[in-house]
């Protein structure tokens, strides 16, 4: 199964609080865990991965959190701004020797919307 | 600055007609993808490219076709075939080896409107 899924499809948050979205998958040969962020209008961007031998990675003001044994990894924001309103997609990768891209899974993607 | 070119930046169709989506990258990136984005559906990939001269069908194939003729250039075709190509296009580069598992790289799309 290769489905990665999402949650929730949009959120809304005030200012200065905590966004977290949420991600599940079935397969346990997924090795990679990255975060794409999206402006509107723009092409997604890498944000921050984590791979599977770590439960927690945090760069600045977002964190992953991973739960190898419920498959289930999250993105939190803490002190959420307006400039955080993006579309925010979870992914996973298979091992393999094609390239990158191609062995990617992408979530359905959250919108952000974080109110002033 | 290097990085992603995609032209148009939007495009009106009308059913029965190709259209080709143009996509540069001055990255001297070896693969090249092309990736449709539905709301509600994330990005799924069409077709990719390792090297020039060489390209694999992705998830949702039918109804585009593709070509890679330089290192800079992956131009996506939306052929009639396709029965629904309203949606927005995006293309994406990486080079194995950079950055972990290859770092995806994209431009900031087309989109698509079918009349």
């Amino acid at each position: 199964q290769q489905q990665v899924k999402q949650s929730p499809q949009s959120l809304i948050v005030q200012k200065g609080g905590i966004s977290i979205i949420n991600c599940a998958y079935e397969n346990t040969a997924f090795d990679y865990f990255p975060w794409y962020q999206q402006f509107p209008g723009k092409g997604p961007a890498l944000l921050i991965a984590i791979r599977p031998d770590v439960s927690e990675k945090k760069e600045g003001r977002f964190t992953i959190s991973f739960n190898k044994s419920a498959k289930q990894f999250s993105l939190h924001i803490m002190d959420s701004q307006p400039g955080d309103s993006a579309t925010y997609f979870c992914a996973a990768s298979s091992p393999g020797r094609e390239t990158s891209g191609s062995r990617l899974t992408f979530g359905e993607g959250t919108q952000l919307t974080v109110n002033p | 600055d290097g990085g992603i070119t995609q032209s148009p930046k939007y495009l009106f169709r009308k059913e029965g007609q190709n259209v080709t989506l143009s996509c540069e990258q001055n990255l001297n990136h070896d693969a090249m993808y092309w990736y449709r984005q539905d709301p509600g559906q994330g990005l799924r990939l069409i077709y990719y490219s390792q090297i020039v001269n060489d390209f694999q069908k992705g998830d949702i194939a039918e109804g585009y076709s593709v070509s890679r003729e330089k290192k800079e250039s992956f131009p996506l075709t939306v052929t009639s075939a396709q029965k629904n190509p309203t949606a927005f296009y995006l293309c994406a580069s990486s080079q194995p080896g950079q950055g972990p598992t290859g770092e995806l790289f994209f431009g900031e799309g087309s989109r698509l409107t079918v009349l």
